[in-house]
């Protein structure tokens, strides 16, 4: 299978505290991008990192890209209730005309 | 910023018939679409990429009998389930990409979906 997988599946966390998402992909690609999902809902895109760039913020998220180790995070700091969805990670692989997402996890965060 | 109109939102339909699922760029060309379907609390499954004049291609597993799609103008790409039954039911969604690869910053804009339901 072509998708990357993401870890941990699930997350529940307080309010206030930090999430971490991690997510592992299989080809070279050209950009990772992170998305977010609200339960029946459609995507949000977050935040795109390109493969020459090893971190992003935006706002409460930052993202890291390692592609020696074909792996990303996702950190939300000071999280909010309204952060509660599900995440998920999608590459952008070189050579392809496709974005593949992850296998997601979903965030809850508690008030 | 480019958006893309995805329609119906929700559709239920009788096993047997087919149901067209229509995505439409609004303000960009799109010269590719793809088509994505989600299970309940599962990631997205690529089903299907199209291009503007051209067949579609499909991803591994996917029926191309069963799963139609037309790309016939730059704005406009559908989807139809023909002869759906209850195992179609999910959430379908397309995506539009508007600028050639290697070009693009960000090139994907989602649509926001289709809950289809069988019965």
């Amino acid at each position: 299978s072509q998708q990357g997988e993401e870890d941990p599946q699930a997350l529940s966390i307080q309010e206030g505290e930090n999430a971490t998402m991690n997510c592992s992909y299989k080809t070279s690609i050209n950009n990772l991008q992170w998305y977010r999902q609200n339960s029946g809902r459609g995507l949000v895109h977050l935040i795109l990192i390109r493969s020459n760039e090893r971190e992003k913020h935006s706002g409460r998220l930052r993202v890291t890209l390692d592609t020696s180790k074909k792996s990303s995070s996702l950190l939300i700091t000071a999280s909010r209730a309204a952060d509660t969805a599900s995440y998920f990670c999608a590459t952008d692989a070189t050579n392809t005309d496709k974005l593949i997402f992850g296998t997601g996890t979903r965030l809850q965060v508690f008030p | 910023g480019a958006v893309v109109s995805q329609h119906p939102s929700r559709v239920i339909c009788k096993s047997g018939t087919s149901v067209k699922i229509e995505c439409r760029s609004l303000d960009f060309q799109a010269t590719t679409m793809f088509w994505y379907r989600q299970f309940p609390k599962q990631s997205l499954m690529l089903m299907a990429t199209s291009n503007e004049g051209s067949k579609a291609t499909y991803e591994q597993g996917v029926e191309k009998d069963k799963f139609l799609i037309n790309h016939a103008s730059l704005t406009l790409s559908t989807l139809t389930v023909t002869s759906a039954h209850p195992e179609d039911s999910s959430f379908y969604i397309c995506s539009a990409r508007a600028l050639p690869q290697g070009e693009a910053f960000y090139g994907y804009t989602f649509g926001s979906g289709t809950r289809l339901t069988v019965v």
